[in-house]
C-alpha cells in the first residue's frame, strides 16, 4: 500500500516563478492537508480539502498561494510569482477520518529554494 | 494558537527515559504525537481521543488530560533510533477547527550510545 506520494523532492525557482507542488493521499484517503515547514520550526497548517473542496484555508496566505484537490489525479499547492520567503519544505498530509479518528500520514515533502 | 511543548530539547543516554509535554490554551478534541528525523517526513506515532486516555506502543505511550488540555509522551528504555524531534499537533474541539492539526514547536531527543 503505497503511501503519501509527492513530487516533486526538491523544487527550485527564480524569483517571479510559479511553483507547482503535486500530492496524491493514499489509497482511501479523501482528505488532504497542506503544512509548511521553515528551517529548524515546526510545522504550520495551510489547507485542508476533500475532493473538489475547499473546507478549510485559514492558514493559507491571502495572495499568490491556491490549492486544489480535483476529482481526478493528485492534489496541488500552487504559488504564483514566487519571493525569497516562500522557501521551506512542504509537506501533503492524507486522512480517511473514519470513527472520529482523523489520522493523517505524511508524505515526504517538496523541498522549495527559490533563488 | 500553537500548543506548547516542553523540554525544548532532551540528551539521553541508550536505555534512560524521558518525558515530553504538550500543553494547550484551547479545548483540545484529539492529541497527535509524531517524530521527525532531519530532512524526513514526520512519523504517526499515536492519536489520544478521551481525556485520560493513554495508549501505548512498545516502549513509547503517551497520555491526554483532556480537563487540563495537556498531553505526555513517555519514551522508555530509550534506543538510538528514538533520536529525531517530536511534535505534538492538536485537533481542538468544536468549531471549524475540526481536521486541522496544529503543531508545537517540537522538542529535540538525542540518544547518545
Amino acid at each position: 500500500n503505497a503511501g503519501v506520494m509527492q513530487n516533486p523532492r526538491h523544487l527550485v525557482r527564480r524569483r517571479g516563478q510559479e511553483a507547482r507542488l503535486r500530492c496524491s493521499p493514499m489509497k482511501g484517503h479523501s482528505h488532504v492537508y497542506w503544512y509548511r515547514q521553515l528551517p529548524e520550526e515546526g510545522l504550520k497548517f495551510m489547507v485542508y480539502l476533500q475532493k473538489e473542496n475547499i473546507i478549510d484555508e485559514s492558514g493559507m496566505p491571502k495572495e499568490r498561494f491556491s490549492a486544489e484537490f480535483p476529482k481526478e489525479g493528485p492534489s496541488i499547492l500552487r504559488i504564483q510569482q514566487v519571493v525569497r520567503g516562500d522557501s521551506a519544505a512542504y509537506f501533503c498530509a492524507s486522512s480517511r477520518m473514519t470513527g472520529g479518528k482523523n489520522i493523517q500520514y505524511f508524505g515526504a515533502g517538496t523541498r522549495l529554494s527559490v533563488l | 494558537q500553537q500548543p506548547v511543548q516542553s523540554p525544548q530539547a532532551v540528551i539521553l543516554r541508550e536505555g534512560e527515559d524521558a518525558v515530553i509535554n504538550c500543553s494547550s490554551s484551547k479545548a483540545l478534541y484529539s492529541v497527535h504525537w509524531y517524530r521527525q528525523k532531519h530532512g524526513e517526513a514526520p512519523v504517526f506515532l499515536m492519536i489520544l481521543l478521551k481525556g485520560g486516555e493513554q495508549k501505548g506502543h512498545e516502549k513509547i505511550s503517551a497520555s491526554f488530560n483532556e480537563k487540563k488540555q495537556q498531553s505526555s509522551l513517555y519514551l522508555t528504555a530509550s534506543q538510538l533510533s528514538y533520536s529525531g524531534t517530536y511534535f505534538c499537533g492538536t485537533e481542538n474541539a468544536g468549531g471549524t477547527s475540526y481536521g486541522k492539526l496544529t503543531f508545537g514547536q517540537g522538542t529535540i531527543l538525542t540518544v547518545h550510545p
